[in-house]
């Protein structure tokens, strides 16, 4: 079992909707990384977050260390948000080394 | 500011070619990632130095691979010789390493294509 599981694995929504996409992970972690990539394209950092919650635009990141789960939310959803999106987490006492989820491919419909 | 620049952004050569892939850090960064990503395996750190000194390089896959950081603003990554497995994308990656403050910030990628 992947410590860092991703759901779902693919979504497709129509523009507009509002999105969420889910991470859990199974050990301790210090922090938890959302990156997106673009299809044959760079990694973007959205968030970096230990707890609570952060807001950039139309972002929205939430981490409950508790359950061990986090939560990326996009607000009126746009195409060119059509992208993975990848979970990654510092566990293992690492402050350096990522374990990341498969991913979300995220497709957003005009 | 500038981000974490790579180059080459594509590279093919033929099996048994020397490759190298150059990185230059978001200024003021002192850890610096080397990553690679395929589609089997996803991201894999390869590398990673702190203060231009290389501490886990558990994950460099065979002697053929090799990285250097002379200065903090230049690394390398060199694949000598170059076999078509090693076709991927490599990332660069870099951050403060500062507690609490450890937010990786990647480079736009070298795709290499090993024929």
């Amino acid at each position: 079992k992947n410590e860092v599981e991703q759901s779902p694995q693919n979504l497709t929504a129509q523009e507009g909707e509002f999105i969420t996409i889910n991470c859990s992970y199974s050990v301790g972690i210090s922090a938890l990384h959302w990156l997106q990539q673009h299809p044959g394209g760079g990694i973007v950092s959205l968030f970096m977050l230990s707890s609570g919650k952060k807001k950039h635009g139309r972002l929205i990141a939430t981490i409950n260390i508790q359950e061990k789960h986090s939560s990326l939310h996009i607000t009126a959803s746009h195409p060119r948000d059509s992208a993975v999106y990848i979970c990654a987490v510092y566990s293992g006492g690492s402050n350096y080394k990522l374990t990341f989820g498969k991913g979300t491919l995220l497709t957003v419909n005009p | 500011d500038a981000g974490v620049i790579q180059s080459p952004r594509h590279e093919v050569t033929e099996m048994g070619q020397e490759v190298t892939l150059r990185c230059k850090p978001i200024s003021g960064h002192n850890s610096l990632f080397w990553y690679r990503q395929t589609m089997m395996r996803g991201l894999e750190l390869l590398i990673y130095f702190n203060n231009n000194v290389p501490i886990d390089d558990s994950g460099m896959p065979e002697d053929r691979f090799s990285a250097k950081m002379p200065n903090a603003s230049f690394s390398t990554l060199k694949i000598q010789p170059s076999e078509p497995r090693d076709s991927a994308v490599y990332f660069c990656a870099s951050s403060s390493y500062r507690v609490g403050d450890n937010e990786q910030f990647f480079g736009p990628g070298t795709r290499l294509t090993v024929l």
